[in-house]
Parts: structure tokens; C-alpha cells; sequence
């Protein structure tokens, strides 16, 4: 089946820093990407809604400057959150929605802590 | 956003036993999907129902779904401790290029 990597897998950064995480599908063309974030024991949230080539498609609540996603290719998407704060710890997962099958594949996830 | 519930929230069981999961959601949907997450790992994909489909079996498991009702069940039969999980429902708009929005979750624990 299709494939999805993220990485990097688990991340530790000092408060007010940023960090980046990429999302590639590797055999596969996502013209669409999908950003999620997990709290412990919650479920998946959406954050964004990314298309190669355009500007991403926030979730109410979700600031856009503070998470800032680029689709610059039909198999890469970034999310970097900028001046990140401990509440900002979480699990990031990203999915790929491939073409033509319309099918959506999902990331291992990344871990994401601030100290 | 979310596109509704789950329950139980919480359920244990018995090796052997049988567990069964709700889902409720809100919209009109393509398909539905179940997904299971181990704790503290990605999610593994479990078995997709399609909108126009009322039952689907893979293995131990059966995924009922009622449009009618807005709502869905995953049974796993016979269950064992390595089941010990959470499990997600999530649902596809009809919508084209939306995003998988997933249910709160069933966390499940299997004891032997």
C-alpha cells in the first residue's frame, strides 16, 4: 500500500524556538495533505487542509501564523510551528490524500515537545 | 473539528470476549472508517464502509453502518490482549478533497 513518512519522529525543543516537520508520500502523488494533532488521550484534531502549489486551509482556532504550512510539491507538505510554547507539545500526524484513488494514507506521526 | 461521538469511551473486557464499539456522526458521509492507535503510535487503518454499504466483516471484526441513524459499530470478536488499544471512527464528507474527521474514541483493554 501506499506509504507516508514524517519526520522527524519525536522532536524536543526549548520554548520559543521553531521546528519544522515534513510529510512525503513516497510512492504516491498527494495533490492534498492533511495536518492532525493528538493531546494524550484525545483524539485527532484537523489543523489544516494543504494543496500543493496554494496557500493551506486553516481549522477555526488553529492560527495560521503560528503554524505555518508550505506544499511545495505533489509529494511534500511542512508544518513548522513557530515560537513554540510547552502547550504547543503534542503528536503531529500528517495524511495524504492520493491521486487519482482519492484514497487518504496517514503518517507515523511526530512527536513534538517543548521545554 | 469533530463529527461526533463514540461509546463506550472506555471499555474492558476478558480475553475471549467479545467488544463492540459505537460512532455516531452528524453529516452525510461517503464512507466510514475505523482505525486503530496503540498508545503512543500512529494509527493502523482497520477497514472502511462505504455509504451505500450496511455491513462489512475482515477477520474479527464487523462494521455495522446505518445512514439512517447517523451511526456505525465495529465488533471484534474473540478478543485477545494484543486488541488492547484505542480505536477511531472517522468519516468522509461527501465533499470532494475533505479531510478524515475522526471521533473522540473507544479506548479498549484486554485482559488476559
Amino acid at each position: 500500500g501506499a506509504v507516508v513518512s514524517q519526520h522527524p519522529s519525536w522532536v524536543i525543543c526549548k520554548s520559543g524556538t521553531s521546528v519544522k516537520i515534513e510529510c512525503r508520500s513516497l510512492d504516491f502523488q498527494a495533490t492534498t495533505m492533511f495536518w492532525y494533532r493528538q493531546f494524550p488521550k484525545q483524539s485527532l484534531m484537523l489543523m489544516a487542509t494543504s494543496n500543493e502549489g496554494s496557500k493551506a486551509t486553516y481549522e477555526q482556532g488553529v492560527e495560521k501564523d503560528k503554524f505555518l504550512i508550505n506544499h511545495a510539491s505533489l509529494t511534500l507538505s511542512t508544518l513548522t510551528v513557530t515560537s513554540a510554547h510547552p502547550e504547543d507539545s503534542s503528536f503531529y500526524i500528517c495524511s495524504a490524500r492520493e491521486r487519482p484513488s482519492g484514497e487518504q494514507y496517514f503518517g507515523p506521526g511526530t512527536r513534538l515537545t517543548v521545554t | 473539528s469533530q463529527q461526533g461521538e463514540e461509546d463506550p469511551q472506555a471499555l474492558s473486557i476478558q480475553e475471549g470476549e467479545n467488544a463492540t464499539m459505537n460512532c455516531s456522526y452528524k453529516t452525510s458521509i461517503n464512507n466510514l472508517q475505523w482505525y486503530r492507535q496503540n498508545s503512543g503510535r500512529g494509527l493502523v487503518h482497520l477497514i472502511l464502509i462505504r455509504s451505500n454499504e450496511r455491513e462489512k466483516h475482515s477477520g474479527r471484526l464487523r462494521v455495522t453502518l446505518d445512514t439512517s441513524k447517523k451511526s456505525s459499530s465495529l465488533l471484534i470478536t474473540a478478543s485477545r490482549a494484543a486488541d488492547t488499544a484505542s480505536y477511531f471512527c472517522a468519516t468522509e464528507s461527501r465533499q470532494a478533497g475533505t479531510a478524515l474527521i475522526f471521533g473522540k474514541g473507544t479506548t479498549l483493554s484486554v485482559s488476559s
